[in-house]
């Protein structure tokens, strides 16, 4: 099983739809996690923490489920700007994992 | 605000030579990694590093590897003998946690090595 999981998608959505990321983990040790945002040829940048009680930012809701092993991502109103490939981050003691990323594509 | 920065932005080397490539972590981090990413495909783990050693690597970091903090600024990643297939985006990374905290990475820019 992978350590990470991600859909890769791609997810092609019309400007102004709701969208949603999910995500499982596999090691239940896990200490914390992140929702980063990957623009083509450019470094993973952080988009948010994950933490079970949810959080929110803006447009952005992010989700995680310790019980479930599972993350989730949601945007809404969703803009030209969001499309990007979005990466599920799981911290374990002194190593950061990726998933493999959902690309996401806003059309007009 | 501070940031983590990588050199050379990309570098072009010839197979079987070697290549180190640099990173200046954010001053006040503590633990700081390596990350490559082949064009398309997903980014993968190579190395951690902590109070000046190794603290967990991968399978991709074999002996061609190596990691080093020269000073207290500048971290290194050195591949031995490059290989084609060691063409990708490396990505260095730093994170805080000096109080057992979790913190984000941050990432510097990448620098892409060819290999031809």
């Amino acid at each position: 099983r992978k350590e990470v999981e991600q859909d890769p998608g791609p997810f092609n959505v019309p400007e102004g739809a709701t969208v949603a990321f999910n995500c499982t983990y596999s090691n239940s040790a896990s200490q914390s996690f992140f929702w980063y945002r990957q623009d083509c040829r450019k470094e993973p940048k952080l988009l948010m923490s994950v933490y079970s009680s949810g959080n929110e930012d803006g447009r952005f809701t992010a989700q995680l489920n310790r019980a479930s092993q599972y993350i989730s991502l949601l945007i809404r109103d969703s803009k030209l700007s969001d499309s990007a490939t979005y990466l599920c981050v799981v911290n374990s003691a002194s190593k950061i994992i990726f998933g493999s990323g959902t690309r996401l594509s806003i059309r007009p | 605000e501070p940031e983590v920065t990588q050199t050379p932005s990309h570098q072009v080397t010839q197979m079987g030579q070697e290549v180190i490539l640099r990173c200046v972590p954010i001053s006040n981090h503590l633990y700081f990694y390596w990350y490559r990413q082949i064009l398309g495909q997903k980014v993968e783990f190579l190395v951690s590093f902590y109070n000046n050693e190794i603290s967990e690597k991968s399978e991709i970091f074999d002996d061609q590897f190596s990691v080093e903090r020269p000073d207290g600024s500048n971290f290194t990643l050195k591949i031995r003998s490059t290989k084609l297939e060691d063409s990708a985006m490396y990505f260095c990374a730093s994170r805080y946690d000096r109080t057992g905290r979790d913190t984000e990475a941050f990432f510097g820019q990448g620098t892409r090595l060819t290999v031809v």
